[in-house]
């Protein structure tokens, strides 16, 4: 069975600081991998994901994330914070099929000025 | 695109009430997902549809709930009867084609209430 772990329900970094947001996932199968962000009031919106090659991978908004199989990690990054980057993050994880994706709790970022 | 569409955004109702939600995918994609979000259990799979057809509906809580999707633009959630503990945000998520991770393209959701 496939699983996500995020470690940290919070997290707070001052605004121009690195972001960093913890994901660790479980999976019998080479997984698909995503990172989803939720801002107040709305749906979840795709930040990036990987799925084969390249194990650094770009999304919008400035964040990156890199998958690290030997440590089962798919920490997402972005170098300096914004204001406007306090949200919640979810890490998903999906198997091979891409049928059914499962979330992670999420990670509340908050953004000091 | 109009993005994925969700009615109502808000809807109270009492206990014993049947509730309908109702989601409309972007056009041309073939699956469809219902999520459940509660602060309790975070975000919880409950059904998914691939080209209109129920594939996996074994997050579905109980028999109280049901979900159809007659064609490839609508679906609906139903609970019937409501209780408080359905209180959630329901979000409805589409994607292009099964088989493939594009990601999801969620809904703006339904905050359910029962009272």
């Amino acid at each position: 069975a496939q699983s996500v772990t995020q470690l940290g329900s919070h997290v707070s970094v001052s605004e121009g600081a690195l972001v960093l947001l913890r994901c660790n996932y479980s999976s019998s199968v080479p997984p698909y991998l995503f990172w989803y962000v939720q801002y107040p009031n709305q749906g979840l919106q795709l930040l990036l994901k990987y799925t084969t090659g390249a194990t650094l991978v770009k999304g919008i908004n400035g964040f990156e994330a890199e998958f690290k199989k030997s440590e089962t990690s798919f920490h997402l990054t972005k170098p300096s914070a914004h204001m406007s980057d306090a949200a919640e993050y979810f890490c998903a994880v999906s198997d091979t099929g891409g049928f059914k994706t499962i979330f992670g709790a999420g990670t509340r970022l908050f953004v000091k000025a | 695109d109009a993005g994925v569409i969700q009615s109502p955004r808000h809807e109270v109702t009492e206990m014993g009430q049947e509730v309908t939600l109702r989601c409309k995918p972007i056009s041309g994609h073939n699956s469809l997902f219902w999520y459940r979000q509660t602060m309790m259990r975070g975000l919880e799979l409950l059904i998914y549809f691939n080209n209109n057809v129920p594939i996996d509906d074994s997050g579905m809580p109980e028999d109280r709930f049901s979900a159809k999707m007659p064609n490839a633009s609508f679906s609906t959630l139903k609970i019937q009867p409501s209780e408080p503990r359905d209180s959630a945000v329901y979000f409805c998520a589409s994607s292009p084609e099964q088989g493939y991770p594009y990601g999801y393209t969620f809904g703006s959701g339904t905050r359910l209430t029962v009272v």
